[in-house]
């Protein structure tokens, strides 16, 4: 158990749909990144929030949004959903002065 | 940019054998590399990590050596066991110390071990 959590582990909507992943980071990590997994692309990283402030950004789509709330648990919002954002979604969250990132269990996203 | 090359899988292995997946990288400077391995079903939980060239990272019987010359983070282990069957991932930070920034993950490579 990393100590990371998410909610919910899986997820099943439909095309056009809006959903809100969470995750709650490690106690005392101020860093939560999130990631997708699919079969084609691969893990790619989508974006990156440090004590409430948006760090970095990755292959994220405009349809998808995330925040980092004053007790530090996130949420990743994907909106229109499309076929294709059918997919695993990590969050992970490390240390403020170290680069190992500890991975959430996953949420499975599956749109119909 | 960043990048991290694996070898391609499945890589399928009889118990007991020896065990090499191959992983070489392309950044600038001097980033952080991993290892990271994903069981069926659960997320993905760190193996081993080397900081600097010709640090040696080892866990659970697997080993890795940051070779700087080469650009190779080599995962070893010298006997496999059928727990050991998993996706592994080879990745790096950019930086390394101080602040986090994301990580570039190769494609995977499935471990098959059978009895």
């Amino acid at each position: 158990d990393s100590g990371v959590t998410q909610t919910p582990k899986h997820l099943i909507t439909a095309t056009g749909q809006r959903v809100t992943l969470r995750c709650s980071p490690r106690s005392g990590d101020l860093s939560v990144y999130w990631y997708q997994q699919s079969l084609d692309q691969g893990l790619q990283f989508l974006i990156q929030y440090y004590n409430g402030e948006e760090r970095a950004k990755g292959n994220i789509l405009e349809r998808f949004s995330a925040q980092q709330f004053p007790d530090l648990h996130s949420e990743l919002n994907l909106s229109s959903l499309e076929l294709g954002d059918s997919a695993l979604y990590f969050c992970a969250s490390s240390p403020q002065a170290y680069n190992e990132q500890f991975f959430g269990p996953g949420t499975r996203l599956t749109v119909l | 940019g960043n990048s991290v090359t694996q070898m391609e899988g499945p890589v399928t292995l009889s118990e007991e054998a020896f065990l090499t997946i191959n992983c070489t990288y392309t950044a600038t400077g001097y980033p952080s590399l991993f290892w990271y391995v994903q069981y069926p079903g659960e997320g993905l939980q760190l193996l081993l990590k080397a900081t600097k060239a010709d640090d040696k990272g080892s866990n659970k019987g697997f080993e890795a050596t940051y070779r700087k010359e080469t650009t190779s983070f080599h995962l070893e282990k010298g006997s496999v066991q059928v727990s050991d069957s998993a996706v592994y991932f080879c990745a790096l930070n950019p930086l390394s110390s101080g602040s986090a920034r994301q990580l570039t993950f190769g494609s995977g490579t499935q471990l098959t071990v059978l009895p």
